[in-house]
């Protein structure tokens, strides 16, 4: 069974401070995508990285690939109140299959 | 452009009954994927439909089906309703099926809200 473990799971900070969330696998995955969910809504795509060690910035987030693509973090510099909400790892592509395998959640709370 | 949409909103039942969700997928897109999502847990697959041909499935009972219409909107039918069948229940549409993710993004709509009583 493939299965996603995100750390941590929550995760409460005050405004302007640094945060690392992780995503792990035991599992190898074509790519991997990072979401933000609200109450009450679908989750929202932040990110696709597709190549072991890639790294992307999304202006204050920073994501990276893992070499061996089976884990990934997602850095948030300076977060904010807005930035609070339920993170979400996907990975996909893993061979003979077409679904996505969704991390465990890590929900933030920023304090302003 | 609209993005994805699910009807209904919210909808709640009984243990036993049927129910019918409804997705529209963005415009040009022809995949649709459906998730359950738990409270507190992340989504987990049910199906993904690519033109019309199921495409996957997760581990999910016979009791879940699914099928996609000619202008890509789905539906997710559920019978004999048990009390963990309580979710959001989410659909997602990408422009191609999932087997290229590297070229290709899931869109999320907002969810239906299945209570079952």
């Amino acid at each position: 069974t493939q299965l996603l473990e995100q750390s941590p799971q929550f995760l409460s900070i005050q405004e302007g401070e640094n945060l690392t969330v992780y995503c792990n696998s035991s599992s190898v995955f074509s790519s991997l995508q990072w979401y933000r969910q609200e109450p009450g809504e679908g989750p929202v795509l932040l990110v696709t990285v597709v190549t072991g060690g890639e790294v992307k910035k999304l202006k204050r987030l920073t994501f990276q690939f893992g070499d061996a693509r089976k884990d990934s973090s997602l850095h948030i510099t300076a977060a904010q109140p807005g930035d609070t909400g339920l993170y979400l790892c996907a990975g996909g592509g893993t061979s003979g299959t077409y679904k996505y395998i969704f991390g465990t959640g890590t929900r933030l709370k920023v304090l302003a | 452009d609209a993005g994805v949409t699910q009807s209904p909103t919210h909808l709640i039942k009984t243990r036993g009954q049927h129910v019918t969700l409804r997705c529209s997928p963005i415009s040009g897109h022809k995949s649709v994927s459906w998730y359950q999502q738990v409270l507190g847990q992340g989504p987990q697959f049910i199906f993904q439909y690519y033109e019309k041909e199921e495409r996957g499935r997760g581990n999910f009972p016979d009791r879940f089906s699914a099928r996609q219409f000619p202008n890509y909107s789905s539906e997710l039918n559920v019978n004999a309703l048990l009390l963990g069948d309580s979710a959001l229940y989410l659909c997602a549409s990408s422009s191609q099926g999932l087997d290229r993710p590297s070229y290709n993004e899931q869109f999320f709509g907002p969810g239906t809200r299945l209570t079952v009583l």
